[in-house]
């Protein structure tokens, strides 16, 4: 089976400062997607960036990009000029490519604490 | 579009009553998902359907609880008798599942439920 392992439980980083969360993955399959998700206090999920495994350039959104190293299924989130809105629960997700399984597996998440 | 909506938001009940949980997925959207969050064990997935039907329910803890979609635009989970234990914040989500591709999962707002 599929995991998601997110070693960092608790991260703290300064306003406009940059921060990367890690993720870690165990999987067979070489056709897949990987997700990081943010969950605010309101406990909305929202999806931050989404990486497709076939893909080898990295996925970017505004100020949130991906380091994606699929040899070693690593897959980490980086954060630049961190806002006070970016404090939230970061969680890691792999979910299987075409033909697999729809469901998300989730890492435990990373608590983000952003400073002024 | 409304996005997903659940009901009710917050549900607090005494040990042994029956509790359903209700979810409306978006419009259009042909797969659904019921996640469990806790602190111990994370997000898991309880269940997922598409098209109506329950495609993996390996994620069921146990008998008591069942999960229906009578119809596209409706979902329930229902725990009975409840337990301290099943405490927890529930997830529902939707997606578009086609032959090509898969579109990206969005959460409701989740129920968060007490079971006293």
């Amino acid at each position: 089976a599929q995991t998601v392992t997110q070693s960092q439980p608790e991260m703290s980083v300064q306003e406009a400062e940059t921060v990367t969360l890690s993720c870690t993955y165990d999987t067979s399959e070489s056709d897949y997607y990987l997700f990081w998700y943010k969950q605010p206090p309101s406990r909305q999920m929202i999806l931050v960036i989404r990486q497709e495994a076939y893909k080898q350039q990295n996925a970017t959104e505004n100020r949130f990009s991906v380091n994606f190293q699929k040899a070693a299924k690593s897959f980490s989130l980086k954060i630049s000029d961190s806002q006070l809105g970016d404090a939230a629960m970061y969680f890691c997700a792999y979910r299987a490519g075409q033909g697999g399984s729809e469901k998300l597996v989730f890492g435990k998440g990373t608590k983000l604490t952003v400073n002024p | 579009d409304a996005g997903v909506i659940q009901s009710p938001r917050h549900e607090v009940t005494e040990m042994g009553q029956e509790v359903t949980l209700r979810c409306k997925p978006i419009s259009g959207h042909n797969s659904l998902f019921w996640y469990r969050q806790t602190m111990m064990r994370g997000l898991e997935l309880l269940i997922y359907f598409n098209n109506n039907v329950p495609i993996d329910d390996s994620g069921m803890p146990e008998d008591r609880f069942s999960a229906k979609m009578p119809n596209a635009s409706f979902s329930t989970l229902k725990i009975q008798p409840s337990e301290p234990r099943d405490s927890a914040v529930y997830f529902c989500a939707s997606s578009l599942v086609t032959g090509v591709r898969s579109e990206k999962l969005f959460f409701g707002s989740g129920t968060q439920l007490s079971v006293l």
